[in-house]
């Protein structure tokens, strides 16, 4: 089944602690992105990368990290995590090459930083 | 930097009734458009995708119209039933923006009742 996984799905943490999510699609997509998603300010793209060992930054990258090493796997790091980063985080991936640049979604990751 | 805005935020209606959602964007430099439906709790379905090049798409019940000079884009949803309630969001990607970048709206909720 073609997919985007997401882990943790639920992350209770504390200031300062980092962090790791991770994000993996089995649908050999060169595009992978991160977003955030909060109340009243919708969807925000964080980081995004269009192939291996090529990553950019979204509208709001700071403290946040990522790294792309293998097409299928594309980790979000907090190195730092403060409260303001208490979110909805969502992985998404896409075949940008082909035309169809449809956009597959993760199952989200709620991030509680306390 | 392009701006997405999706009016209204939330809309209630009768089952049976045709749904019009609204999507607008300040810059027509657009190069697709992406329709989501997002469930309670759960990640983004995509549902259409219009490139620049195209004036609308269909998928069964639902139809999705663009209009770059206006700077507008409509999903129609045909005879709503209970199971269309869901919040449904629009994200364009523009030729003027860094090829990654995804603007989305904030996203319409809704509800139709039985």
């Amino acid at each position: 089944e073609a997919q985007v996984t997401q882990n943790p799905r639920y992350l209770i943490t504390v200031t300062g602690k980092k962090l790791t999510v991770t994000c993996s699609q089995n649908m050999n997509h060169e595009y992978m992105s991160w977003y955030r998603q909060d109340p009243g300010l919708g969807l925000r793209q964080i980081y995004y990368s269009m192939n291996v060992e090529v990553t950019d930054k979204g509208d709001v990258p700071e403290g946040y990290k990522v790294s792309r090493k293998e097409k299928r796997n594309f980790p979000l790091i907090l190195e730092s995590p403060s409260p303001n980063q208490t979110s909805l985080y969502f992985c998404a991936s896409s075949a940008w090459s082909l035309g169809d640049e449809t956009q597959y979604f993760g199952p989200g990751t709620r991030l509680l930083v306390l | 930097k392009q701006e997405v805005t999706q009016i209204p935020a939330a809309l209630s209606v009768p089952e049976g009734e045709n749904l019009v959602l609204n999507c607008s964007f300040t810059d027509s430099a657009i190069y697709n458009l992406q329709w989501f439906r997002q469930d309670p709790g759960k990640g983004l379905t995509s549902l259409l995708l219009i490139q620049s090049s195209q004036r609308e798409q269909t998928s069964g019940r639902l139809n999705a119209s663009l209009d770059k000079s206006s700077g507008r884009s409509t999903l129609y949803i045909a005879a709503s039933q209970p199971g269309d309630s869901a919040t449904y969001l629009c994200a364009a990607k523009t030729t003027t923006d860094s090829w990654g970048k995804l603007q989305f709206g904030a996203g319409t909720q809704v509800v139709v009742t039985p």
